[in-house]
């Protein structure tokens, strides 16, 4: 039974980058069949997909979020990974990662919440 | 972007009882491929979303039958033919028929 866990600072500092891993279990991310997704839910946009990443490294970034968003994927380690840049209190939220099959959002994680304070 | 509008924002429902939650997008959610990508997703307290319904009407893996989707066009609804405690949470529907976007969450509650 695939699992996937986020894992993160918790606390980044306005205009510094936020980096977070999502690590996968019980089954490979080094599939044709899955898709792997970031999305946050904060408290001024609610739900928003970030992006999505295929096995090869494919991505696919949200226009509004494109400019900031950076992610890739460890094979190896059965890991995909989201920098988000220049943050700003508005990206305080909780980050997800989930699972997509045939735009299917399957699984997800249990989120991570970060928060950005000085 | 597709924008998706739910209706109610709140819905309290007593045990047994149904419950219905509409989402209206603000254009056809086809996909190229001809297929509508337009999921239900069920959110607890404290825990991430969950899928409950793809493509419309299909009910994901061990999603009770009490849960039923419809719709066509810009409009769609989520039924629960008779509510559980378990039921409570917040509701969303989405499409990834595009760039995926989310609507804005239904609260249900027990009366």
């Amino acid at each position: 039974q695939l699992h996937l866990q986020e894992s993160g600072p918790g606390l980044v500092q306005p205009s510094e980058p936020l980096s977070l891993i999502c690590s996968a279990s019980g089954g490979s991310i080094s599939t044709s069949y899955y898709n792997w997704a970031w999305i946050r839910q904060t408290p001024g946009k609610g739900l928003e997909w970030i992006g999505s990443i295929s096995y090869t490294g494919s991505t696919y970034i949200s226009p509004s979020l494109k400019s900031r968003v950076t992610m890739s994927v460890d094979t190896a380690r059965n890991q995909f990974s989201l920098t988000l840049t220049s943050v700003t209190a508005a990206d305080t939220g909780v980050y997800y990662c989930a699972s997509v099959r045939l735009n299917r959002f399957q699984l997800w994680g249990q989120g991570t919440r970060v928060t950005v304070s000085s | 972007d597709i924008v998706l509008t739910q209706t109610p924002l709140s819905s309290v429902v007593s045990l047994g009882q149904p419950a219905s939650i509409s989402c209206r997008s603000s254009q056809s959610p086809v996909h190229s491929d001809g297929h509508i990508y337009l999921s239900w997703l069920h959110q607890r307290p404290g825990q991430p979303p969950r899928l409950l319904i793809y493509e419309i009407s299909n009910r994901f893996s061990e999603v009770p039958e009490r849960f039923s989707g419809s719709g066509a066009g810009t409009y769609f609804t989520l039924t629960i033919s008779s509510v559980e405690a378990e039921d409570v949470g917040i509701y969303y529907c989405m499409q990834a028929s595009g760039f995926p976007t989310f609507g804005q969450g239904t609260k249900l509650e027990i009366k």
